[in-house]
Protein backbone atom coordinates (compact mmCIF):
# COMPACT_ATOMS: atom_id res chain seq x y z
CA UNK A 1 0.00 0.00 0.00
CA UNK A 2 1.26 3.38 -0.79
CA UNK A 3 -0.11 6.70 0.18
CA UNK A 4 1.32 10.10 -1.08
CA UNK A 5 1.08 12.99 0.92
CA UNK A 6 2.41 17.06 0.73
CA UNK A 7 1.43 20.52 -0.33
CA UNK A 8 -1.30 20.58 -2.38
CA UNK A 9 -1.01 24.02 -3.70
CA UNK A 10 2.13 25.71 -4.77
CA UNK A 11 2.72 29.00 -6.00
CA UNK A 12 5.45 29.34 -8.62
CA UNK A 13 7.98 29.34 -9.06
CA UNK A 14 8.50 27.35 -5.71
CA UNK A 15 9.30 23.60 -5.06
CA UNK A 16 6.52 20.96 -5.23
CA UNK A 17 7.20 18.26 -2.42
CA UNK A 18 5.49 14.79 -2.24
CA UNK A 19 6.73 12.46 -0.10
CA UNK A 20 4.80 8.40 -0.20
CA UNK A 21 4.55 6.42 2.96
CA UNK A 22 4.55 2.87 1.95
CA UNK A 23 3.20 -0.36 3.98
CA UNK A 24 3.43 -4.07 3.72
CA UNK A 25 6.95 -3.73 2.11
CA UNK A 26 10.09 -2.17 2.44
CA UNK A 27 11.90 0.22 0.49
CA UNK A 28 14.99 -0.97 1.63
CA UNK A 29 14.39 -4.03 -0.43
CA UNK A 30 15.94 -4.87 -3.07
CA UNK A 31 13.27 -6.43 -5.07
CA UNK A 32 11.56 -3.26 -6.03
CA UNK A 33 12.31 0.51 -7.61
CA UNK A 34 9.87 3.27 -6.35
CA UNK A 35 8.89 5.74 -8.93
CA UNK A 36 7.13 8.86 -9.33
CA UNK A 37 4.35 9.62 -12.21
CA UNK A 38 2.13 12.42 -12.79
CA UNK A 39 -1.16 12.80 -14.79
CA UNK A 40 -2.31 16.63 -15.46
CA UNK A 41 -5.82 16.78 -15.21
CA UNK A 42 -7.17 15.26 -18.43
CA UNK A 43 -4.43 14.23 -19.75
CA UNK A 44 -1.96 10.76 -19.97
CA UNK A 45 0.32 9.49 -17.79
CA UNK A 46 3.80 11.02 -17.64
CA UNK A 47 6.96 8.84 -16.09
CA UNK A 48 8.93 11.30 -13.67
CA UNK A 49 11.26 8.72 -12.03
CA UNK A 50 12.40 6.47 -9.96
CA UNK A 51 14.74 5.19 -7.33
CA UNK A 52 16.27 2.04 -6.31
CA UNK A 53 16.77 0.70 -2.74
CA UNK A 54 20.73 1.47 -2.80
CA UNK A 55 19.85 4.84 -3.61
CA UNK A 56 20.48 5.35 -7.38
CA UNK A 57 18.24 7.12 -9.14
CA UNK A 58 16.42 7.73 -13.11
CA UNK A 59 14.47 10.89 -14.03
CA UNK A 60 12.67 11.84 -17.15
CA UNK A 61 15.53 13.38 -19.48
CA UNK A 62 12.53 16.35 -19.65
CA UNK A 63 12.61 17.01 -16.04
CA UNK A 64 16.03 15.94 -14.64
CA UNK A 65 17.07 19.57 -14.07
CA UNK A 66 14.36 20.15 -11.75
CA UNK A 67 13.12 17.22 -10.11
CA UNK A 68 15.27 14.77 -7.46
CA UNK A 69 13.76 11.51 -5.81
CA UNK A 70 15.17 10.47 -2.44
CA UNK A 71 14.51 7.32 -0.05
CA UNK A 72 14.29 7.55 3.76
CA UNK A 73 14.89 3.90 4.61
CA UNK A 74 14.35 4.53 8.42
CA UNK A 75 10.86 5.90 7.55
CA UNK A 76 9.90 3.42 4.85
CA UNK A 77 9.19 6.48 2.35
CA UNK A 78 10.18 8.19 -0.31
CA UNK A 79 10.04 11.53 -1.76
CA UNK A 80 9.62 13.98 -5.20
CA UNK A 81 11.25 17.01 -5.32
CA UNK A 82 10.41 19.53 -8.20
CA UNK A 83 11.56 23.19 -8.09
CA UNK A 84 11.01 25.93 -9.79
CA UNK A 85 7.48 25.05 -10.87
CA UNK A 86 4.65 26.97 -13.52
CA UNK A 87 1.34 25.67 -14.21
CA UNK A 88 2.44 23.00 -16.52
CA UNK A 89 3.42 20.86 -13.66
CA UNK A 90 -0.23 20.76 -12.05
CA UNK A 91 -1.32 17.76 -12.50
CA UNK A 92 -2.18 14.21 -10.22
CA UNK A 93 0.77 12.62 -8.78
CA UNK A 94 1.43 8.78 -8.55
CA UNK A 95 3.32 7.41 -6.41
CA UNK A 96 3.79 3.35 -7.49
CA UNK A 97 5.98 0.35 -6.96
CA UNK A 98 8.09 -0.97 -10.23
CA UNK A 99 9.38 1.15 -12.99
CA UNK A 100 8.99 -1.22 -16.40
CA UNK A 101 6.57 -3.34 -14.70
CA UNK A 102 4.37 -0.92 -11.99
CA UNK A 103 2.12 -3.34 -9.86
CA UNK A 104 0.80 -0.90 -7.47
CA UNK A 105 -0.29 2.84 -7.13
CA UNK A 106 -0.95 5.44 -4.99
CA UNK A 107 -4.37 6.80 -5.22
CA UNK A 108 -2.54 9.63 -6.26
CA UNK A 109 -2.71 13.52 -4.85
CA UNK A 110 -3.45 16.63 -7.06
CA UNK A 111 -1.07 19.05 -6.82
CA UNK A 112 -1.86 22.73 -8.15
CA UNK A 113 0.86 25.11 -9.18
CA UNK A 114 -0.99 29.13 -9.08
CA UNK A 115 -0.02 32.31 -7.63
CA UNK B 1 3.97 14.88 -26.70
CA UNK B 2 4.07 10.92 -26.08
CA UNK B 3 7.14 8.50 -26.77
CA UNK B 4 4.88 5.67 -27.65
CA UNK B 5 2.05 6.29 -30.10
CA UNK B 6 -1.31 4.97 -29.24
CA UNK B 7 -4.97 5.76 -30.98
CA UNK B 8 -6.45 8.18 -28.93
CA UNK B 9 -9.70 5.85 -29.50
CA UNK B 10 -11.09 2.25 -30.07
CA UNK B 11 -14.83 0.93 -29.41
CA UNK B 12 -16.24 -2.45 -30.01
CA UNK B 13 -19.81 -4.14 -28.95
CA UNK B 14 -19.88 -6.61 -26.21
CA UNK B 15 -18.27 -9.79 -27.13
CA UNK B 16 -16.32 -8.40 -30.13
CA UNK B 17 -12.65 -8.37 -29.54
CA UNK B 18 -10.59 -4.82 -29.64
CA UNK B 19 -6.61 -4.33 -30.65
CA UNK B 20 -4.64 -1.52 -29.14
CA UNK B 21 -1.46 -0.58 -30.76
CA UNK B 22 1.56 1.04 -29.49
CA UNK B 23 4.07 2.04 -31.57
CA UNK B 24 7.83 3.21 -30.65
CA UNK B 25 11.16 2.77 -31.90
CA UNK B 26 13.89 0.52 -32.41
CA UNK B 27 15.51 2.23 -29.01
CA UNK B 28 12.23 1.02 -26.80
CA UNK B 29 9.69 -1.47 -28.19
CA UNK B 30 12.15 -2.84 -30.36
CA UNK B 31 14.83 -3.31 -28.78
CA UNK B 32 13.31 -4.84 -25.10
CA UNK B 33 10.75 -6.81 -24.15
CA UNK B 34 9.79 -4.47 -21.32
CA UNK B 35 6.01 -3.34 -22.48
CA UNK B 36 3.52 -3.41 -20.18
CA UNK B 37 -0.21 -1.95 -20.22
CA UNK B 38 -2.58 -0.01 -18.08
CA UNK B 39 -6.14 0.26 -17.23
CA UNK B 40 -7.38 3.28 -15.84
CA UNK B 41 -10.56 3.77 -15.06
CA UNK B 42 -12.51 6.45 -14.28
CA UNK B 43 -11.13 8.57 -11.14
CA UNK B 44 -8.84 5.89 -10.42
CA UNK B 45 -5.23 4.59 -9.97
CA UNK B 46 -4.00 2.55 -13.43
CA UNK B 47 -4.05 -0.95 -12.60
CA UNK B 48 -1.32 -3.34 -14.25
CA UNK B 49 -2.38 -5.56 -17.05
CA UNK B 50 0.03 -6.89 -19.04
CA UNK B 51 3.62 -7.19 -18.42
CA UNK B 52 7.01 -8.25 -20.16
CA UNK B 53 4.99 -8.13 -23.72
CA UNK B 54 2.55 -10.77 -22.62
CA UNK B 55 2.42 -11.98 -19.23
CA UNK B 56 -0.45 -11.56 -17.21
CA UNK B 57 -0.77 -10.63 -13.58
CA UNK B 58 -2.55 -12.84 -11.24
CA UNK B 59 -6.22 -11.77 -11.05
CA UNK B 60 -6.10 -10.25 -14.92
CA UNK B 61 -8.61 -12.23 -16.93
CA UNK B 62 -7.25 -13.97 -20.33
CA UNK B 63 -9.45 -12.02 -22.46
CA UNK B 64 -6.63 -9.73 -21.87
CA UNK B 65 -3.94 -10.46 -24.32
CA UNK B 66 -0.49 -8.60 -24.93
CA UNK B 67 1.77 -8.99 -28.36
CA UNK B 68 4.76 -7.61 -30.06
CA UNK B 69 5.86 -7.08 -33.41
CA UNK B 70 8.73 -4.90 -34.43
CA UNK B 71 8.25 -1.28 -33.10
CA UNK B 72 4.66 -2.08 -32.17
CA UNK B 73 3.37 -3.54 -29.00
CA UNK B 74 -0.50 -4.64 -28.84
CA UNK B 75 -2.97 -5.13 -26.63
CA UNK B 76 -6.19 -7.40 -27.69
CA UNK B 77 -9.29 -7.47 -25.33
CA UNK B 78 -11.18 -10.06 -26.52
CA UNK B 79 -14.86 -10.47 -25.42
CA UNK B 80 -15.82 -7.27 -24.40
CA UNK B 81 -17.29 -6.05 -21.48
CA UNK B 82 -19.07 -3.57 -20.53
CA UNK B 83 -16.41 -3.10 -17.44
CA UNK B 84 -13.69 -3.34 -20.04
CA UNK B 85 -14.52 0.77 -20.91
CA UNK B 86 -11.44 2.69 -19.52
CA UNK B 87 -8.46 4.44 -20.35
CA UNK B 88 -5.26 1.95 -21.53
CA UNK B 89 -1.84 3.03 -21.52
CA UNK B 90 1.06 1.51 -22.95
CA UNK B 91 4.64 1.72 -21.63
CA UNK B 92 8.44 0.31 -22.79
CA UNK B 93 11.86 0.39 -21.04
CA UNK B 94 13.54 3.27 -23.31
CA UNK B 95 17.17 2.49 -22.46
CA UNK B 96 19.66 4.09 -20.98
CA UNK B 97 18.50 7.49 -21.48
CA UNK B 98 14.97 7.70 -21.60
CA UNK B 99 14.35 4.34 -18.98
CA UNK B 100 10.71 4.82 -18.81
CA UNK B 101 7.96 6.11 -21.54
CA UNK B 102 4.20 5.90 -21.91
CA UNK B 103 2.04 5.99 -24.48
CA UNK B 104 -0.61 8.93 -24.93
CA UNK B 105 -3.49 6.81 -23.86
CA UNK B 106 -6.23 5.09 -25.91
CA UNK B 107 -10.03 5.77 -24.52
CA UNK B 108 -11.68 1.99 -24.97
CA UNK B 109 -15.30 2.33 -25.39
CA UNK B 110 -18.31 -0.63 -25.25
CA UNK B 111 -21.06 0.33 -27.66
Amino acid sequence: HLQESGSKLVRPPQTLSLTCAVSGDFVRSGSYSWSWIRQPPGKGLEWIGYIYYSGATYYNPSLKSRVTISLDKSNNQFSLNVTSVTAADTALYYCARGATMIDSWGQGTLVTVSS
Amino acid sequence: QSALTQPPSASGSPGQSVTISCTGTSSDIGDYDYVSWYQQEAGKAPKLIIFEVVKRPSGVPDRFSGSKSGNTASLTVSGLQAEDEADYYCSSYGGSENFVVFGGGTKLTVL
